[in-house]
């Protein structure tokens, strides 16, 4: 399969402990995108990166949330000290530079107790 | 449609029938437009876009509509089938913002047999 992929898929933590995902993207894809998604609502966008440039971070949440793409392949996010309200869906997608078009993964579920 | 909280708006459509999904956009300027097939547990997927430049655009089974006038936009589905049973969301990228996807409120439609 050549598609966006993520992992773990599930996420069970304690609050307090920090937690890190993993996404590959398309591998010709040179964009890079994450999004969390809550029950019952679209994604909201995160962070991106072009290559291992991070080209936009103000949308990150709080500073306890941060990513990276050190060799402009596959990212990881990382969030800090979690809390019950970190609880979601975290996407991730990918794109080619100068195509719109992004292409989701499965998505990571984080569920913090 | 809009979202309330997990109340999302549903479509209920007899298989066979065409459906038609709805979505107000926020932002004027924007100049491309996607829509997202979301099964439960997965990933959005993507099924067509549009930019600005034009009204209409025709996939397979699958026709999206831009008023641009009262920032609409549809997705039409021809003949549809069990397995269309999704959420669907509609996705804006505002002016200035990079490539980041600004989602709607999603639309549950639901295919009876």
């Amino acid at each position: 399969d050549t598609g966006v992929s993520q992992n773990p898929r599930h996420k069970i933590t304690k609050r307090g402990q920090n937690v890190t995902f993993r996404c590959d993207p398309i591998s010709e894809h040179n964009r890079l995108y994450w999004y969390r998604q809550t029950l019952g609502q679209g994604p909201e966008f995160l962070t991106y990166f072009q290559n291992e440039a991070q080209l936009e971070k103000s949308r990150l949440l709080s500073d306890r949330f941060s990513a990276e793409r050190p060799k402009g392949s596959f990212s990881t996010l990382e969030i800090q000290r979690t809390e019950q309200g970190d609880s979601a869906m975290y996407l991730c997608a990918s794109s080619l530079l100068g195509r719109e078009t992004q292409y989701f993964g499965p998505g990571t579920r984080l569920l913090v107790l | 449609g809009e979202s309330v909280g997990l109340h999302l708006p549903t479509l209920s459509v007899q298989e066979g029938d065409n459906s038609i999904i709805n979505c107000a956009y926020s932002n004027s300027a924007s100049d491309y437009f996607i829509w997202y097939k979301q099964e439960s547990g997965k990933g959005p997927q993507f099924i067509i876009d549009i930019r600005s430049n034009m009204d209409k655009r025709q996939g397979q089974r699958v026709t999206v509509l831009l008023n641009k006038t009262v920032k609409h936009l549809s997705l039409q589905i021809a003949a549809t089938q069990p397995g269309d049973s999704a959420v669907y969301f509609c996705a804006e990228t505002p002016p200035r913002a990079g490539n980041m996807l600004t989602f709607g409120g999603g639309t549950r439609l639901m295919v009876k047999p």
